[in-house]
């Protein structure tokens, strides 16, 4: 069985400085793993994905993410937050192809001015 | 790409009533997802299809569920005797599935169901 642990249920951060989201994953094949985005009032929106390929993944907005085997991790990582990044940040794994997605609990990010 | 359309935004109803949730995927898109998420929660897988066919459901879905995908386009999401425990925002999501590795999903905005 898959499943995803959001260790920080809401993160503040002064527009600027660097973001941190973690993501622990537990399963037993080699997983897929995205992070999604949902600001509010619209639709779940793909900010990156991992397939197996290079273990640090880039994605939209300057997101980016580690996968770290060892520690079963794949934490979220932007440099410099932006208002506009205020929204709420899952981690989501999928363990076959074209499958179900198991979601985490949901990050939610607060951007001050 | 004109998006994952979902009718209708917000639904109320009285427990016990019957609703009917809609979903128009992305058109070339084979495979179409329903997933519920309550307030604080992430979203829950439900069921999903591939063409018109129902492949998998989850032990959430209970008998008073029921998802169709008739031609393998728009899906529609009925559920039977609401309970105050079905109020939730439902998702819809579509993807081009061909075979490999997990395919991108595109979300709608849900459908909000608030059960009096």
């Amino acid at each position: 069985a898959q499943s995803v642990t959001q260790l920080d249920s809401h993160v503040s951060v002064s527009e600027g400085t660097p973001v941190l989201l973690r993501c622990n994953y537990s399963s037993s094949y080699s997983p897929s793993l995205f992070w999604y985005v949902q600001h509010p009032n619209k639709g779940l929106q793909l900010l990156l994905k991992y397939t197996s390929a290079a273990t640090l993944v880039k994605g939209i907005n300057g997101f980016e993410a580690e996968f770290k085997k060892s520690e079963t991790s794949f934490h979220l990582t932007k440099p410099s937050a932006h208002m506009s990044d205020a929204a709420e940040y899952f981690c989501v794994v999928s363990e076959a192809a074209g499958n179900k997605l198991t979601f985490g609990g949901g990050t939610r990010v607060l951007v001050k001015p | 790409d004109t998006g994952v359309s979902q009718d209708p935004r917000h639904k109320i109803t009285k427990r016990g009533q019957n609703v009917t949730f809609r979903c128009d995927p992305i058109s070339e898109h084979n495979r179409l997802y329903w997933y519920r998420q309550t307030l604080g929660q992430g979203p829950e897988f439900l069921t999903y299809f591939q063409n018109e066919a129902q492949l998998e459901k989850s032990r959430l879905l209970s008998d008073r569920f029921s998802a169709e995908r008739p031609k393998g386009s728009f899906s529609t999401l009925e559920i039977q005797r609401t309970e105050q425990g079905d109020s939730a925002m439902y998702l819809c999501a579509s993807s081009f599935y061909t075979s490999g590795w997990a395919e991108k999903l595109f979300f709608g905005s849900g459908t909000q169901l608030s059960v009096l």
